[in-house]
């Protein structure tokens, strides 16, 4: 099977950086997810990450560690629209998805 | 095209109803996938179709029937559904059923009376 854990909420302040961390447990790995979704809407992607280090796109950055089975998402630059639920999903052997509880950021002006 | 479309955005069916959810993508994705969302919850996987096939059935209740016409459409058919079904109901595609992401359609809010 395959166990996801991230935290349920953070806070920030707008202009600041935060650190949303994922730890995974799974049989077989073929990559990690992360995803940003805000309320009633769909999940956008934001970064995969396959191999050790850190991936980075503008103010998101992901860093994958696999002998830790450990990822984070680093958001830079706070606006306010990046307060949203950010979901970490892994891929096991089975290349299916499978999605963590996701982590609810509210930023703060 | 970089989208993928779902409609109805919002149905209310009542328990004896049949009604249908319908998925559409252009981007030539060869992976399509059914998931329910409850709220604050994570997406879970009902369905995956890889090549047009079925290849993954989460053991949905048969009240939920998928169908892939073709390469471009998923349906979900629903029959005799119950209140608990009651969710965002969310097609997602990706270029392949491996190591690639997936792109979300915007979902259809489904309530069950």
């Amino acid at each position: 099977g395959q166990n996801i854990d991230q935290p349920t909420e953070m806070t920030a302040t707008e202009g600041a950086i935060v650190q949303i961390n994922c730890t995974y447990q799974t049989s077989g790995f073929n990559g990690l997810f992360w995803y940003q979704q805000h309320a009633g809407e769909a999940p956008t992607f934001l970064s995969y990450n396959v191999l050790d280090g850190l991936e980075e796109k503008g103010r998101f950055s992901s860093f994958l560690s696999r002998s830790k089975g450990y990822s984070y998402l680093l958001l830079k630059e706070l606006q306010m629209k990046d307060s949203a639920s950010y979901l970490c999903a892994v891929k096991g052997g089975s290349y299916i998805p499978t999605f963590g509880r996701g982590t609810s950021l509210i930023v703060h002006p | 095209d970089t989208e993928v479309t779902q409609t109805p955005k919002h149905l209310v069916m009542g328990m004896t109803n049949k009604k249908s959810l319908k998925c559409e993508q252009h981007m030539g994705h060869r992976a399509m996938y059914w998931y329910k969302q409850k709220a604050k919850k994570p997406p879970e996987l009902m369905f995956v179709y890889s090549y047009e096939k079925l290849s993954i059935n989460e053991s949905v209740p048969s009240r939920f029937s998928p169908e892939c016409p073709n390469s471009s459409l998923l349906n979900l058919h629903l029959h005799a559904l119950q209140p608990e079904d009651s969710a965002l109901y969310l097609c997602a595609s990706s270029q392949e059923p491996t190591n690639y992401e997936q792109y979300f359609g915007p979902g259809t809010r489904l309530t069950v009376t």
